[in-house]
């Protein structure tokens, strides 16, 4: 079955670094979703990616989905202490609502 | 408006019951998913109702079960329950089905002993 792919499992940084997770997807993805998960809460959804190629920002996140649609990368500049948690990509295939999640990276982040 | 609600928070099971669990979409959500999260698996899709059919399913056993009713109100059951139940279990709804955003509610945590 289709599977998703994150790595690093976990990085620490210090507060003012860049963060960078990848995400690769054995299979050829419809689009892919971004979702964070907060220590003992719940993930919520960031951002959705359609196209090929496609690069979206907000404020200090970039999302990149690859050309051949099956990778895509989260991007964090200048870290900060409200960034720590773990970061989901999805991947849909056909309909989007159902998804497939990758492993996750955990994000720490000290002062 | 109110988010996702699930009860109950938590629950603690003995091996071998059943368990029912009950999601409330968003308000005009009309497509719910079920996922199963887990240390050591991850987030697992389980299943995703919609007009209260059941559109799609993950690669779970029989004795996970769904329905979904005609306010989009979902619930799930788990029978003959073991320890490799534990788990988190996440609701998500959609406005619709498609490439649309999900919405989690907190979760229900299933411990079962």
């Amino acid at each position: 079955g289709q599977q998703v792919m994150q790595i690093p499992q976990y990085q620490h940084v210090q507060e003012g670094e860049d963060f960078t997770t990848y995400c690769n997807s054995s299979t050829t993805l419809s689009n892919i979703q971004w979702y964070k998960q907060r220590p003992g809460g719940h993930p919520v959804f960031l951002i959705q990616l359609v196209k090929s190629g496609e690069v979206k920002k907000q404020k200090r996140l970039t999302f990149q989905f690859g050309e051949a649609k099956k990778n895509s990368s989260l991007h964090i500049t200048a870290t900060q202490t409200t960034d720590v948690g773990t970061y989901f990509c999805a991947g849909g295939t056909g309909t989007a609502s159902k998804l497939t999640f990758g492993t996750g990276t955990r994000l720490q982040v000290t002062l | 408006k109110a988010g996702v609600t699930q009860t109950p928070r938590y629950l603690i099971k003995t091996r071998g019951q059943q368990v029912t669990l009950s999601c409330s979409p968003i308000s005009g959500h009309r497509s719910v998913s079920w996922y199963q999260q887990t240390p050591g698996q991850g987030l697992q899709f389980l299943f995703e109702y919609f007009s209260e059919t059941q559109r799609n399913k993950g690669n779970f056993p029989g004795r996970f079960s769904g329905r979904q009713f005609s306010n989009s109100r979902s619930e799930m059951n788990v029978s003959t329950l073991e320890l490799g139940d534990s788990a988190l279990y996440l609701c998500a709804s959609s406005l619709d089905r498609g490439f649309t955003e999900a919405f989690f509610g907190q979760g229900t945590r299933l411990t079962v002993v």
